[in-house]
């Protein structure tokens, strides 16, 4: 089955350390992927994308990400944590079903951040 | 530019009671979205549209219909309410499957 998987919950940081948020997807074909983040009460925005080229990907806010196909992974990654990249953030995957493409997301981690 | 429009913004529902979630955009988007989001969960596809009078299910379709009349709108109907439903709803539009998805700001169902 097709399908994207978010190891971890929840992650929590201190303020300034390496950020990493891990997916894995599973795909019979070369996929489309996202990552999304939701702040507390409000909507997803997207955070960066990969479709073709580059593997690796700038977002805003600092972060990016890296797609590596022989690990089928696109982990999410930021340098310096900042308190206010605490959200939860969404991996998500353009998969192809019955002729169609459909987006199926994660089921999210938590970024604690703390001083 | 409104973007995308979703209606109501809350509602209680009694078990067996139906309604529908309205979604509407503005964009001339053709791919279209129904996600329900419950903790813990993340985000599931219930339904998706890639244009007018193109429906397919998604992850979690059961107790849901659709339908896609026009490019602008794509509502959600729930028949006979369960509180297995009881989720916070978001619809979401996009260019292109390759696009970011645009989203409404959510619908949260109570179904008591």
């Amino acid at each position: 089955a097709q399908s994207v998987t978010q190891l971890g919950s929840h992650v929590s940081v201190s303020e300034g350390a390496l950020v990493l948020l891990r997916c894995n997807y599973s795909s019979s074909v070369p996929p489309y992927l996202f990552w999304y983040v939701q702040y507390p009460n409000q909507g997803l925005q997207l955070l960066l994308k990969y479709t073709t080229g580059a593997t690796l990907v700038k977002g805003i806010n600092g972060f990016e990400a890296e797609f590596k196909k022989s690990e089928t992974s696109f982990h999410l990654t930021k340098p310096s944590a900042h308190m206010s990249d605490a959200a939860e953030y969404f991996c998500a995957v353009t998969l192809l079903s019955g002729g169609y493409n459909k987006l199926i997301f994660g089921a999210g981690t938590r970024l604690a951040v703390h001083p | 530019n409104a973007g995308v429009t979703q209606t109501p913004k809350f509602r209680i529902l009694k078990i067996g009671q139906s309604m529908t979630l309205q979604c509407t955009q503005d964009m001339n988007h053709n791919y279209m979205y129904w996600y329900r989001q419950d903790p813990g969960m993340g985000l599931k596809l219930i339904y998706y549209s890639v244009g007018a009078g193109i429906t397919d299910k998604g992850e979690v379709p059961n107790g849901y219909n659709v339908s896609r009349s026009t490019t602008e709108d794509f509502p959600l109907r729930l028949e006979l309410a369960a509180p297995s439903q009881t989720s916070v709803y978001f619809c979401a539009s996009t260019r292109g499957f390759n696009e970011k998805l645009f989203f409404g700001s959510g619908t949260q169902l109570s179904v008591l």
